[in-house]
């Protein structure tokens, strides 16, 4: 299988304090990694790619000052909201990219995770 | 720009079958998706389609045509556990997943 773990999946913060999501693949190796933001009823949004060893790329739009990524193993990569306001409340879901036998490609993705910020 | 298309949503009736459209227009094409994604989840794989033709997995199958640009997920035997928004996502010429809006389907006892 390919299993991806997001921890916390649910977090509630204060204005102006920072949080951080991990995201894990369990039994492969995750050379890229992606985040997206998903706000109720809406499509997911990419925020960024992430590889391992190397900046990420964020979308146009994303500030990366404000949302840090780290890739530092195969294995994790992290997102941290800084200085988290109401408006970045939202449904976090990050994928990690596995080449399957049929060359696919597929993403496979994590729980998500719920932040709230009052 | 790039460009995906699928209905907002769609109702269907359990033990019947649907089909949701895709339609798309991206810069280059390097495989379609289809994802599953029940409220408050995250997305998961369905179906991948890079050929044209038709792609079986149990009750569920997806279709690509690439001159057309245009793809359908085809449920059958259609269950409650179904209602769900079904995510059409095309990758790029750059490798990038393009997201449709998604399609909420609806299933009726």
């Amino acid at each position: 299988g390919a299993v991806v773990s997001q921890h916390p999946s649910w977090v509630i913060c204060k204005s102006g304090t920072s949080v951080k999501i991990e995201c894990r693949s369990l039994d492969f190796q995750a050379t890229t990694m992606f985040w997206y933001r998903q706000f109720p009823k809406q499509s997911l949004m990419l925020m960024a790619t992430s590889n391992e060893g190397s900046k990420a790329t964020y979308e146009q739009g994303v500030e990366k000052d404000k949302f840090l990524i780290n890739h530092a193993s195969l294995t994790l990569s992290t997102l941290t909201v800084t200085s988290a306001h109401p408006e970045d409340s939202s449904f976090y879901i990050c994928s990690a990219g596995k080449t399957s036998g049929s060359g696919s490609n597929e993403q496979f993705f994590g729980p998500g995770t719920r932040l709230t910020v009052l | 720009g790039q460009n995906i298309d699928q209905p907002t949503e769609m109702t269907a009736t359990e033990g019947a079958i649907v089909q949701i459209n895709c339609t798309y227009q991206t810069s280059g094409f390097n495989g379609l998706f289809w994802y599953q994604q029940h409220a408050g989840e995250a997305p998961t794989f369905l179906s991948y389609n890079v050929l044209d033709g038709l792609e079986e997995k149990g009750r569920f199958s997806s279709f690509l045509s690439r001159s057309k640009g245009y793809s359908y997920l085809l449920l059958k035997e259609l269950q409650m556990k179904d209602s769900a928004s079904y995510l059409c996502a095309v990758k790029d010429s750059n490798y990038q997943l393009i997201w449709g809006a998604g399609t909420k389907l609806i299933i009726k006892p």
